[in-house]
């Protein structure tokens, strides 16, 4: 295994501009979820995927936030028109839930600043 | 009420001492739970993880889990001053949600 990965790492935008970031799970997990962070609190849920069904949305994910994971593999997060609010440690984690295995392992995360 | 609580200490101990971590959750439904590490600046790191009552052992690692009180707890034995970092305590409801504390910071001093 290889690890999830992500990208980018870094990302500084402007307010109301769209952004885009990419995960790629670890090989043959079947659960990717997203998360966001921000500094002294845990990790936010946003939302999952079991392969490529969206299964769950936070009710507190706004409108502009959108994810899509069309093959089942790698997924997108999509910020539209972001806020200085979302600026936030973006983290992506999968799980192999085929084999009953509930951990999840985290990428390296995308920090986002919008100015 | 927030469904994962935590102490976000600092909490701190000497070299070689024991770590002793505490988390409670809200949820009589939750299922599974974890404990992860995370360094200033890196993404959580599992450490552990523990479905039923009692206790797991894992290297210097010890996760307790009381589903009666509520309660899991976790211990590191023979602290080390790389240990230094934010425990997170996580749970499983339900097969879905992951819900997370907002950590406790650990200082190990040598």
């Amino acid at each position: 295994d290889t690890g999830v990965s992500q990208d980018p790492r870094h990302k500084i935008t402007k307010r109301g501009q769209n952004v885009t970031f990419r995960c790629d799970p670890i090989s043959e997990h079947n659960r990717l979820y997203w998360y966001r962070q921000t500094l002294g609190q845990g990790p936010e849920f946003l939302t999952y995927f079991q392969n490529e069904a969206q299964l769950e949305k936070s009710r507190l994910l706004s409108d502009r936030f959108s994810a899509e994971r069309p093959k089942g593999s790698f997924s997108t997060l999509e910020i539209q028109r972001t806020e200085q609010g979302d600026s936030a440690m973006y983290l992506c984690a999968s799980a192999d839930r085929d084999r009953g295995r509930r951990e999840q392992f985290f990428g390296p995360g995308t920090r986002l600043t919008v100015l | 009420q927030k469904e994962v609580e935590q102490n976000s200490g600092p909490l701190s101990v000497p070299e070689g001492a024991i770590a002793s971590l505490n988390c409670t959750y809200s949820d009589r439904g939750s299922q599974s739970f974890f404990w992860y590490r995370q360094y200033s600046g890196k993404s959580p790191e599992l450490i552990m993880s523990i479905y039923s009552n009692g206790d797991k052992e894992d290297g210097r690692f010890t996760a307790q889990l009381n589903k009666a009180s509520q309660y899991v707890s976790l211990l590191i034995r023979d602290s080390q001053p790389s240990d230094s970092a934010t425990y997170l305590c996580a749970v499983n409801v339900l097969g879905n949600q992951f819900y997370f504390g907002t950590g406790t910071s650990l200082t190990v001093i040598p």
